[in-house]
């Protein structure tokens, strides 16, 4: 099947740097890319849509500024997060649809970001 | 504003018998149902779907049932293997609205026992 990974899967950094993280899909062109964080024993909340060649859809509440999202290509979409603190901490999670239906949404591995 | 609820955190069946998750939604927009499986540190795999237009839809082992007067869908195992030892997630969307965008439920952590 289709596959999507992501880069990387763990990283911590100190409160204030910058991280980005990288959603590839391997086999499939993606037009448009989710991005998901989800903390400990929570769902998993969308925070934007990244759209090829144009801005990123942010779901309400989700400051663009502090996660800024560009999607390079149609295989990859980074996700930075700026300027990062410890409540920044939790896993992200991107997904790519593949032929544009929900059933065949394929997610990445996550990326688990600690801010120290 | 929860959408979407997994109201059972956790749920432990022995192994051979059914395993039954629930999920209810409170968005009668929504027109198409999913289920995620999750293993940690790993992201979510398809399971199996629903349509608003059907009540029941079965792969193998997993049948999914939507009762949309109840807004309600649940995830039948049977049987349960300790390999579907995982949490699992329900999804809900609008279909026709190009990508979808999914609205996750809490999750239930699900474990199989010997």
């Amino acid at each position: 099947g289709a596959v999507v990974s992501q880069h990387p899967s763990r990283v911590i950094c100190k409160s204030g740097t910058s991280v980005k993280i990288e959603c590839r899909s391997l086999d499939f062109q993606a037009t448009t890319m989710f991005w998901y964080r989800q903390f400990p024993k929570k769902s998993l909340m969308l925070m934007a849509t990244s759209n090829e060649g144009s801005k990123a859809t942010y779901e309400q509440g989700v400051e663009k500024d502090k996660f800024l999202i560009n999607h390079a290509s149609l295989t990859l979409s980074t996700l930075t997060v700026t300027s990062a603190h410890p409540e920044d901490s939790s896993f992200y999670i991107c997904s790519a649809p593949y032929r544009g239906s929900a059933d065949t949404q394929y997610f990445g591995p996550g990326t688990r970001l600690t801010v120290l | 504003d929860q959408q979407v609820k997994q109201n059972s955190p956790s749920l432990s069946v022995q192994e051979g018998r059914i395993s039954i998750l629930n999920c209810d939604y409170t968005n009668s927009m929504f027109d198409y149902f999913l289920w995620y499986k999750k293993y940690p540190a790993e992201g979510p795999t398809f399971l199996i779907s629903i349509s608003s237009i059907k009540d029941k839809n079965e792969d193998g082992r997993f049948t999914v049932f939507l009762n949309k007067s109840a807004k309600h869908l649940s995830l039948h195992i049977v049987p349960s293997q300790p390999g579907d030892s995982a949490v699992y997630f329900c999804a809900a969307s609008v279909e026709g609205m190009g990508a979808q965008k999914l609205v996750f439920g809490q999750g239930t952590r699900l474990t199989i026992n010997p």
